[in-house]
Parts: C-alpha cells; structure tokens; sequence
C-alpha cells in the first residue's frame, strides 16, 4: 500500500498569515497511465470532507484562489496564502492512483 | 444539486450484519464511480470501496470477504452490505461521488455504525 505521510501534525496560525501543509509518498503517485491521482480534501469539525484540490493543483469548483497546490512524483504541498476563519478544521492528502485509496493522516489547522 | 444521503446506521452486536445506503440526487449512480469512506471516531479517514461504472468492484482488505458494495440503478442508491462486524469497523461510514481525475468530489453527511455487545 502507499503510505501518504502529512506534516506538520497541526498548525497553528495567526488570520491573514499563511499555511502549507507537505505530504509526501512512500512511492511515486505517476499511474500506468501517466497520471497523478493526487487530490486534497478539507473536513471541518462536525462535518464530511469536501474536495478542495484535484490532480495536484486543480481547484474543485467554489474553492477559493487562497488554495493552491503543487509537487510532483513523492512530494506534494497544499498552501493557503491568507487563512481565514472558515479554514479551520482538518487537511487531508489522498491517492488514487494505486488501490487500496490511502489517505494522509491530517492536517489541523488552528487559529492561534 | 448534487446531494447524498446515507442511511442505515446503528448499534450492531459483533459477528452481524447491516446493509447501508446512500441515496444519491442530482445525478445518476450509475454515470459515475461510486465509492465509501470511513472515520472511526477520532481517527482520520479509510477508503472502504469502490463501484465503477461498468460495475467492477474493489475493496479495502480490511472488509474484503465481509464486506459489498453495490447499487441500485432503479432507485439511484448505493449500498454497502456489512457482514461478520466487528469492533474495528465502528465508524462514520461516507458515501462519496468520484469525478475526474479519481477525486472525490461529492461527500454524504455519514452514518455512524458502532459495533459493539
């Protein structure tokens, strides 16, 4: 199975200030196809996860231009470039390219 | 809009059986892949399964032999019959849309299915 391992565990941040949050693969997420199936979701407390960026750096729709991702073969990042209120919650990572589907452990992100 | 409901949820006594749905609105089961998701409380989240359209079919191995997934084109439902729980499969049980590029692009509310004598 690939494991996908998120750092940091949490991260605490002031409002207006940036965030990013690293995940990285136990191998390379490139299919047989050529593709990357690397997406990142976002699940708030008391709530389901939501998509907030698919193969690598595509914003789902409604997703705000403050979300941003990128990386290539192993390593991966998701940055928020002002963090606002409503982005508190927890950050996961997610491969598809290989089954079983593996998930990152989480990101919270906090308000300090 | 694109909306899922799950359904099914409960108290079980180990070595039971229960039988989930999702119903799905907004779009058709049966267009897209399909796939469910779970979060022990606590705990971060576990890709369960997942139907394709043409109906093949996968399975995480810690529910595979125990565990299928399936759906209802006539009633737009997704299922996932649980067989032989046990205490590690309590759980918020998510049912979940798959779009391009394999993301899961619509999430239910969930379901809680605890386990327990």
């Amino acid at each position: 199975d690939i494991v996908m391992t998120q750092t940091p565990l949490s991260s605490p941040v002031t409002l207006g200030q940036p965030a990013s949050i690293s995940c990285r693969s136990s191998q390379s997420l490139v299919n047989t196809d050529g593709n990357i199936y690397l997406s990142w979701l976002h699940q708030r407390p008391g709530q389901p996860p939501r998509l907030l960026i698919y193969k690598i750096s595509n914003r789902f729709s409604g997703v705000p231009d403050r979300f941003s991702g990128s990386g290539a073969g192993t390593d991966f990042t998701l940055k928020i470039s002002r963090v606002e209120a409503e982005d508190v919650g927890v950050y996961y990572c997610m491969q598809a390219t290989q089954y079983p589907v593996t998930f990152g452990g989480g990101t919270k992100v906090e308000i300090k | 809009e694109v909306q899922l409901v799950e359904s099914g949820g409960g108290l079980i006594q180990p070595g039971g059986s229960l039988r989930l749905s999702c119903a799905a609105s907004g779009f058709t089961v049966s267009s897209k892949y399909m796939t469910w998701v779970r979060q022990a409380p606590g705990k971060g989240l576990e890709w369960v399964s997942v139907i394709y359209t043409g109906g093949n079919t996968y399975y995480a191995d810690s529910v595979k032999g125990r565990f299928t997934i399936s759906r209802d084109n006539s009633q737009n439902t997704l299922h996932l019959q649980m067989n032989s729980v046990r205490a590690d499969d309590t759980a918020v049980y998510y049912c979940a849309s798959v779009g391009p590029w394999l993301a899961y692009d619509s999430w239910g509310q969930g379901t809680l299915v605890t386990v327990s004598s």
